[in-house]
């Protein structure tokens, strides 16, 4: 069974203070990938990575994919109201099916 | 574009009842999903169809059936439905390209009572 772990699993800061959320796995996925859910809706895809060693950005958001492929991380700079969500890795398995993580819960207080 | 829709959105059943969650999504996606979430355990894959005409188990298929009527079209039954069940469940669906994205519906909150 292929199996993701994150941490942590809630997270409350100030808003400005920076954040790092990480994701680790038992396995190698064909990639991973970075979800954000909001209440009442369905996971959004933030980013996939696929590269050992591969760091992606998107704006305040960096991305790091672990070089042997098993763990990645989410720092989040300067962290704002409007990044308040549920986190969620999931791993693409060779087969094209999606492993999820339990998430990590961010609050984000004005 | 309306990608994954999914009806209904809230529901209540009582212990024994049945009922059927639909799915179409509209982005021609070859691979469609059902997960359940529960909170600490994340997603949990129910059942999949990696194309029209097949369906297989995940993780937790137990109490649930699937039917993929069409391209478009995924649904999931409870025939007899249990409180474990309580829930809420998102269908999603995926291309075929090399490390393709998961698109979700807006998911179905299921309390069985």
């Amino acid at each position: 069974t292929q199996l993701l772990e994150q941490s942590p699993q809630f997270l409350s800061i100030q808003e400005g203070e920076n954040l790092t959320v990480y994701c680790n796995s038992s396995s190698v996925f064909s990639s991973l990938q970075w979800y954000r859910q909001e209440p009442g809706e369905g996971p959004v895809l933030l980013v996939t990575v696929v590269t050992g060693g591969e760091v992606k950005k998107l704006k305040r958001l960096t991305f790091q994919f672990g070089d042997a492929r098993k763990d990645s991380s989410l720092h989040i700079t300067a962290a704002q109201p409007g990044d308040t969500g549920l986190y969620l890795c999931a791993g693409l398995t060779y087969g094209q099916n999606f492993v999820f993580g339990p998430g990590t819960r961010l609050s984000v207080l004005p | 574009n309306a990608g994954v829709t999914q009806t209904p959105k809230f529901q209540v059943l009582k212990t024994g009842q049945s009922m059927t969650l639909q799915c179409a999504q509209d982005m021609n996606h070859n691979s469609m999903y059902w997960y359940r979430q529960d909170p600490g355990m994340g997603l949990r894959l129910i059942y999949y169809s990696a194309s029209e005409g097949t369906t297989d188990k995940g993780e937790v298929p137990n109490g649930y059936n699937v039917s993929r009527l069409n391209k478009r079209e995924f649904s999931l039954r409870l025939e007899s439905a249990a409180p474990s069940q309580t829930s809420v469940y998102f269908c999603a669906s995926s291309g075929r390209k090399m490390n393709t994205e998961a698109f979700f519906g807006q998911g179905t909150r299921l309390t069985v009572v």
